[in-house]
Protein backbone atom coordinates (compact mmCIF):
# COMPACT_ATOMS: atom_id res chain seq x y z
CA UNK A 1 0.00 0.00 0.00
CA UNK A 2 1.50 3.31 -0.89
CA UNK A 3 2.30 6.40 1.75
CA UNK A 4 0.40 8.73 -1.26
CA UNK A 5 -3.08 8.26 -1.93
CA UNK A 6 -4.41 8.19 -5.62
CA UNK A 7 -7.15 6.92 -7.32
CA UNK A 8 -6.69 3.80 -9.12
CA UNK A 9 -7.82 5.15 -12.87
CA UNK A 10 -9.91 8.01 -13.94
CA UNK A 11 -11.00 8.54 -18.02
CA UNK A 12 -11.86 11.49 -20.05
CA UNK A 13 -12.77 12.15 -23.81
CA UNK A 14 -10.44 13.97 -26.00
CA UNK A 15 -10.55 17.41 -25.55
CA UNK A 16 -11.83 17.43 -21.77
CA UNK A 17 -10.24 18.33 -18.61
CA UNK A 18 -9.52 15.92 -15.68
CA UNK A 19 -7.81 16.69 -12.28
CA UNK A 20 -6.41 13.39 -10.42
CA UNK A 21 -4.98 14.17 -6.76
CA UNK A 22 -3.34 12.82 -4.59
CA UNK A 23 -3.52 12.96 -0.46
CA UNK A 24 -1.00 12.56 2.32
CA UNK A 25 -0.08 13.62 5.33
CA UNK A 26 1.54 16.31 7.49
CA UNK A 27 4.88 14.30 7.58
CA UNK A 28 5.10 14.22 3.55
CA UNK A 29 2.69 16.38 0.96
CA UNK A 30 1.96 19.02 4.19
CA UNK A 31 5.92 19.85 4.58
CA UNK A 32 7.31 18.87 1.51
CA UNK A 33 7.18 20.00 -2.20
CA UNK A 34 5.01 17.50 -4.99
CA UNK A 35 6.40 16.42 -8.36
CA UNK A 36 4.45 14.63 -10.79
CA UNK A 37 5.38 11.99 -13.59
CA UNK A 38 4.01 10.33 -16.21
CA UNK A 39 4.90 7.22 -17.43
CA UNK A 40 3.83 5.71 -20.88
CA UNK A 41 3.75 1.74 -21.25
CA UNK A 42 7.17 0.42 -21.19
CA UNK A 43 9.19 3.49 -20.34
CA UNK A 44 10.71 5.15 -17.29
CA UNK A 45 8.59 7.74 -15.47
CA UNK A 46 9.09 11.36 -16.77
CA UNK A 47 9.27 14.12 -14.45
CA UNK A 48 5.71 16.45 -15.43
CA UNK A 49 5.67 18.71 -12.21
CA UNK A 50 8.16 19.85 -9.92
CA UNK A 51 8.01 21.93 -6.45
CA UNK A 52 4.21 21.57 -6.55
CA UNK A 53 3.01 24.14 -9.77
CA UNK A 54 6.20 24.24 -11.91
CA UNK A 55 6.91 22.69 -15.42
CA UNK A 56 9.75 21.52 -16.62
CA UNK A 57 11.14 22.94 -20.04
CA UNK A 58 9.17 21.12 -22.63
CA UNK A 59 6.24 20.47 -20.71
CA UNK A 60 3.22 22.24 -21.91
CA UNK A 61 1.14 24.52 -20.17
CA UNK A 62 -2.00 21.98 -20.59
CA UNK A 63 -0.54 19.89 -17.19
CA UNK A 64 -0.58 21.75 -14.37
CA UNK A 65 -0.22 21.11 -10.47
CA UNK A 66 -1.38 22.76 -7.46
CA UNK A 67 -0.93 21.88 -3.55
CA UNK A 68 -2.97 22.94 -0.46
CA UNK A 69 -2.32 21.62 2.70
CA UNK A 70 -2.07 17.36 2.94
CA UNK A 71 -2.84 17.37 -0.97
CA UNK A 72 -2.11 17.82 -4.34
CA UNK A 73 -4.09 17.88 -8.10
CA UNK A 74 -2.96 17.41 -11.45
CA UNK A 75 -4.71 19.00 -13.85
CA UNK A 76 -4.65 18.08 -17.73
CA UNK A 77 -6.77 20.48 -20.34
CA UNK A 78 -7.27 19.80 -24.06
CA UNK A 79 -6.70 16.14 -23.32
CA UNK A 80 -5.02 14.15 -26.67
CA UNK A 81 -4.72 10.26 -26.57
CA UNK A 82 -1.25 10.50 -26.25
CA UNK A 83 -2.14 11.65 -22.50
CA UNK A 84 -3.21 8.12 -22.21
CA UNK A 85 -0.42 6.59 -19.37
CA UNK A 86 0.13 6.30 -15.45
CA UNK A 87 0.27 9.68 -13.17
CA UNK A 88 2.38 9.32 -10.31
CA UNK A 89 2.91 11.81 -7.51
CA UNK A 90 5.85 12.15 -5.33
CA UNK A 91 7.05 14.02 -2.43
CA UNK A 92 9.88 13.13 1.19
CA UNK A 93 8.47 12.01 4.15
CA UNK A 94 10.74 12.94 6.68
CA UNK A 95 9.23 12.03 9.93
CA UNK A 96 11.82 9.18 9.21
CA UNK A 97 15.25 9.83 9.42
CA UNK A 98 16.67 11.96 6.91
CA UNK A 99 13.60 11.52 4.98
CA UNK A 100 12.29 9.06 2.48
CA UNK A 101 11.25 9.06 -1.02
CA UNK A 102 7.01 7.99 -0.96
CA UNK A 103 5.32 8.12 -4.43
CA UNK A 104 1.41 7.48 -4.79
CA UNK A 105 0.16 4.43 -6.06
CA UNK A 106 -0.76 6.03 -9.44
CA UNK A 107 -3.95 6.65 -11.51
CA UNK A 108 -4.55 4.96 -14.87
CA UNK A 109 -5.07 7.60 -17.63
CA UNK A 110 -7.89 6.52 -20.12
CA UNK A 111 -8.62 9.15 -22.94
CA UNK A 112 -11.85 7.83 -24.49
CA UNK B 1 21.90 16.43 -21.46
CA UNK B 2 21.84 14.45 -18.66
CA UNK B 3 21.75 10.97 -18.85
CA UNK B 4 21.84 7.97 -16.86
CA UNK B 5 22.45 4.63 -18.28
CA UNK B 6 21.80 0.99 -16.07
CA UNK B 7 23.70 -2.11 -16.35
CA UNK B 8 23.48 -5.21 -14.58
CA UNK B 9 22.28 -8.60 -14.40
CA UNK B 10 18.51 -9.55 -15.14
CA UNK B 11 18.24 -12.57 -12.95
CA UNK B 12 19.80 -12.93 -9.55
CA UNK B 13 19.04 -16.37 -7.40
CA UNK B 14 17.15 -16.35 -4.17
CA UNK B 15 19.87 -15.48 -1.01
CA UNK B 16 21.91 -14.01 -3.46
CA UNK B 17 23.02 -9.92 -3.79
CA UNK B 18 21.25 -8.48 -6.68
CA UNK B 19 23.99 -6.09 -8.05
CA UNK B 20 23.32 -2.64 -10.43
CA UNK B 21 25.30 0.24 -11.16
CA UNK B 22 24.48 3.40 -13.06
CA UNK B 23 26.47 5.73 -15.09
CA UNK B 24 26.26 9.37 -15.24
CA UNK B 25 26.63 11.31 -18.35
CA UNK B 26 26.44 15.60 -18.44
CA UNK B 27 26.59 15.99 -14.83
CA UNK B 28 28.95 15.18 -12.06
CA UNK B 29 28.45 12.46 -9.15
CA UNK B 30 30.25 14.94 -6.63
CA UNK B 31 27.92 17.82 -7.30
CA UNK B 32 26.35 19.54 -4.51
CA UNK B 33 23.08 20.39 -5.56
CA UNK B 34 21.83 16.85 -6.72
CA UNK B 35 21.31 12.95 -5.27
CA UNK B 36 21.20 10.24 -7.07
CA UNK B 37 18.51 7.53 -6.17
CA UNK B 38 17.58 4.28 -6.47
CA UNK B 39 13.73 3.61 -7.02
CA UNK B 40 12.00 -0.39 -7.94
CA UNK B 41 8.51 -0.44 -9.38
CA UNK B 42 6.54 -3.78 -8.89
CA UNK B 43 2.98 -4.07 -9.95
CA UNK B 44 2.10 -5.53 -6.65
CA UNK B 45 4.05 -2.65 -4.55
CA UNK B 46 3.96 0.08 -7.18
CA UNK B 47 6.76 2.87 -6.89
CA UNK B 48 8.88 2.12 -3.80
CA UNK B 49 12.08 4.81 -3.12
CA UNK B 50 14.95 2.06 -2.02
CA UNK B 51 17.61 5.16 -1.11
CA UNK B 52 19.92 7.25 -2.48
CA UNK B 53 23.69 8.95 -1.70
CA UNK B 54 24.77 12.26 -2.58
CA UNK B 55 27.82 14.73 -1.56
CA UNK B 56 27.64 17.96 0.55
CA UNK B 57 31.26 18.40 1.62
CA UNK B 58 31.21 14.59 2.71
CA UNK B 59 29.67 11.78 1.30
CA UNK B 60 26.04 10.26 2.82
CA UNK B 61 23.89 7.47 1.89
CA UNK B 62 20.29 7.48 2.82
CA UNK B 63 17.86 4.16 2.90
CA UNK B 64 14.38 3.35 2.74
CA UNK B 65 13.23 1.13 6.29
CA UNK B 66 12.00 -1.28 4.98
CA UNK B 67 15.34 -2.53 3.06
CA UNK B 68 18.27 -0.74 5.47
CA UNK B 69 19.36 -3.98 6.55
CA UNK B 70 20.36 -5.16 3.27
CA UNK B 71 21.28 -2.47 1.40
CA UNK B 72 24.17 -0.42 -0.17
CA UNK B 73 24.29 2.42 -2.27
CA UNK B 74 27.90 3.56 -3.34
CA UNK B 75 29.30 6.49 -5.68
CA UNK B 76 31.91 5.43 -7.45
CA UNK B 77 33.87 8.45 -8.50
CA UNK B 78 36.00 7.61 -10.69
CA UNK B 79 34.02 6.66 -13.03
CA UNK B 80 31.02 9.06 -12.21
CA UNK B 81 28.36 5.96 -11.48
CA UNK B 82 26.98 4.89 -8.54
CA UNK B 83 25.82 1.47 -7.71
CA UNK B 84 22.98 -0.50 -5.69
CA UNK B 85 23.24 -3.48 -3.80
CA UNK B 86 20.59 -5.43 -2.59
CA UNK B 87 21.65 -8.51 -0.18
CA UNK B 88 19.68 -11.63 0.51
CA UNK B 89 16.96 -11.13 -2.18
CA UNK B 90 13.62 -12.69 -2.42
CA UNK B 91 11.33 -13.13 -4.85
CA UNK B 92 9.80 -10.10 -3.68
CA UNK B 93 12.65 -8.06 -4.56
CA UNK B 94 11.18 -8.74 -8.06
CA UNK B 95 10.70 -5.58 -9.83
CA UNK B 96 11.62 -2.62 -12.60
CA UNK B 97 14.86 -1.10 -11.04
CA UNK B 98 15.88 2.37 -11.78
CA UNK B 99 18.35 5.02 -10.94
CA UNK B 100 17.09 9.04 -10.99
CA UNK B 101 18.80 12.01 -10.03
CA UNK B 102 17.00 14.19 -7.86
CA UNK B 103 17.47 18.01 -7.54
CA UNK B 104 18.09 19.80 -4.23
CA UNK B 105 17.11 23.24 -5.68
CA UNK B 106 14.01 22.22 -7.05
CA UNK B 107 11.83 20.46 -4.67
CA UNK B 108 13.77 17.47 -4.87
CA UNK B 109 12.04 15.94 -7.78
CA UNK B 110 13.45 12.73 -9.61
CA UNK B 111 14.05 14.89 -13.08
CA UNK B 112 15.87 12.30 -15.10
CA UNK B 113 16.27 8.23 -15.08
CA UNK B 114 17.53 6.04 -16.22
CA UNK B 115 16.30 3.08 -18.81
CA UNK B 116 14.95 0.73 -16.06
CA UNK B 117 16.60 -2.99 -15.58
CA UNK B 118 13.89 -5.75 -15.03
CA UNK B 119 15.26 -7.93 -12.34
CA UNK B 120 13.53 -11.74 -11.92
CA UNK B 121 14.55 -13.22 -8.24
CA UNK B 122 14.03 -17.12 -9.31
CA UNK B 123 16.37 -20.24 -9.15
Amino acid sequence: QSVLTQPPSMSAAPGQKVTISCSGSSSNIGSNSVSWYQQLPGTAPKLLIYDNNKRPAGIPDRFSGSKSDTSATLGITGLQTGDEADYYCGTWDRSLSAGEGVFGGGTKLTVL
Amino acid sequence: QVQLQQSGPGLVKPSQTLSLTCAISGDSISTNSAAWNWIRQSPSRGLEWLGRTYYRSKWYSDYAVFVRSRITINPDTSKNQFSLQLKSVTPEDTAVYYCARDLSDYGDCMDVWGQGTTVTVSS
